[in-house]
């Protein structure tokens, strides 16, 4: 069984940028998770899809994040404009709906630098 | 306060010893409880759910104590494949994980 994916692996960009970041989770999963990790930090939540509604999108830091889910499937995390501060590792992670919801399987994350 | 405390570490220790690693979380609400293992600039991976009961994986013993919001995780015979982060991670059913910084062990031969 295919894992969670993400994409891409590594991303450099200068301050003021954009950029989007995709994650494809676990086949079937409903339940899909963003989480970042900023250097020296613990890993924070940042929102929750259920299937393509928002459950709850408390731990995204501002309105320059943007995350969609489309169909219910992939979900895109979108940085405009990107800002120093930003630079972290964006992990995706995905949970069944029912069966041991409460275990999330994390995708390989993106390594985003902002310059 | 943070949600979930860990001992940073690192940890190191000698091939086949018996090492312990302790987490504390602050809200009491908390219905489940993992530890997660992550190496070094790879994603964190479920190393096993932790119950009121203690369980068992092998060499890997986890324990909670709800009353003093403290879970444990024990790890006999060390190898050096056991070498990463461990983090502590508590949440509330269906929603996000709350993870602590991590502790990292380093075992040695």
């Amino acid at each position: 069984e295919a894992g969670v994916t993400q994409f891409p692996s590594h991303s450099v960009i200068e301050k003021g940028q954009t950029v989007t970041l995709r994650c494809d989770p676990i086949s079937g999963h409903d339940n899909l998770y963003w989480y970042r990790r900023v250097m020296g930090k613990e890993i924070k939540f940042l929102l929750h899809f259920v299937k393509e509604s928002k459950q709850d999108e408390s731990g995204m830091p501002n309105n320059r994040f943007l995350a969609e889910r489309t169909g219910g499937t992939y979900s895109t995390l979108k940085v405009q404009p990107a800002e120093l501060e930003d630079s972290g590792v964006y992990f995706c992670a995905s949970s069944s709906l029912t069966d041991r919801a409460y275990e999330q399987y994390f995708g390989p994350g993106t390594r985003l630098t902002v310059t | 306060r943070k949600e979930v405390e860990q001992d940073p570490g690192p940890f190191n220790v000698p091939e086949g010893a018996t090492v312990a690693f302790n987490c504390t979380y602050s809200n009491s609400a908390s219905q489940s409880f993992f530890w997660y293992r992550q190496d070094c600039r790879k994603e964190p991976k479920l190393l096993m759910s932790v119950y009121s009961s203690g369980n068992e994986d092998g060499r890997f013993t986890a324990q909670l104590n709800r009353a003093s919001q403290y879970i444990s995780l024990l790890i006999r015979d060390s190898k050096l494949s056991d070498s990463a982060t461990y983090l502590c991670v508590v949440n509330q059913a269906g929603t996000a994980l709350i993870f602590g910084k991590g502790t990292t062990l380093s075992v040695s031969s």
